[in-house]
């Protein structure tokens, strides 16, 4: 079963615009982590949030989690045509005994 | 190795033929994850291996499926007498210790077509 819900499910943007992704979870967490995906590749982990982070910042990445609404925001800021791909949240529950549940994603296109 | 390396990348295969995917994770990493991806979805866990010992498959959707790792290295996922709703990429990921806050380092999958 799948516990994170990308929304929205596909977004398609200029070059240089900023795109902004969205995760939804059901269960109480240790941490989330977003990972891309280029077609017919496997994921390439981004970034990792802790649950009791509420922000982090990797170049032109940036990452939000507010765990009263069971919820995280991935923004790529100036996208590149190289930024096209799909994107993933994952989350690990609370207890630490499970693996990684990730999320159904979102398929972005950044037009040049 | 540098990474993970799976193989084959593409598997057809007539239904009811048995399959044999293999993973070749990061050396030195004691974590292995097989995971299904059906077109359009995201990975679905199907097993988890901490070195040699299997110690979740309650993700393989059923007893045609098996995955080992004898070795506590390399891991082979077997499919016993395919069936069409089998066609998908089958990705593996190895991380350096346990579950927790672990960075998946995926393969680039085998994908598997159940004609």
């Amino acid at each position: 079963s799948q516990q994170g819900e990308e929304d929205p499910q596909a977004l398609s943007i200029q070059e240089g615009e900023n795109a902004t992704m969205n995760c939804s979870y059901k269960t109480s967490i240790n941490n989330l982590q977003w990972y891309r995906q280029n077609s017919g590749r496997g994921l390439v982990h981004l970034i990792l949030i802790r649950s009791n982070e509420r922000e982090k910042h990797s170049g032109r990445l940036r990452v939000t989690l507010d765990t009263s609404k069971k919820s995280s925001s991935l923004l790529i800021t100036a996208s590149r045509a190289a930024d096209t791909a799909s994107y993933f949240c994952a989350t690990d529950e609370f207890s630490g005994n499970t693996p990684l549940v990730f999320g159904k994603g979102t398929r972005l296109s950044v037009i040049a | 190795g540098a990474g993970v390396s799976q193989s084959p990348r593409y598997k057809v295969a007539k239904r009811g033929q048995d399959v044999a995917l293999r993973c070749d994770p990061i050396s030195g990493h004691v974590s292995l994850f097989w995971y299904q991806q059906a077109l359009g979805q995201g990975p679905e866990f199907l097993t988890y291996f901490q070195n040699e010992a299997q110690l979740d498959k309650s993700g393989l959707p059923s007893d045609r499926f098996f995955a080992e790792r004898p070795e506590g290295s390399v891991s082979t996922l077997k499919i016993q007498r395919t069936q069409q709703e089998d066609s998908a990429v089958y990705l593996c990921a190895s991380s350096l210790t346990g579950l927790g806050a672990n960075v998946l380092t995926f393969g680039a999958g085998s994908r598997l077509t159940v004609l």
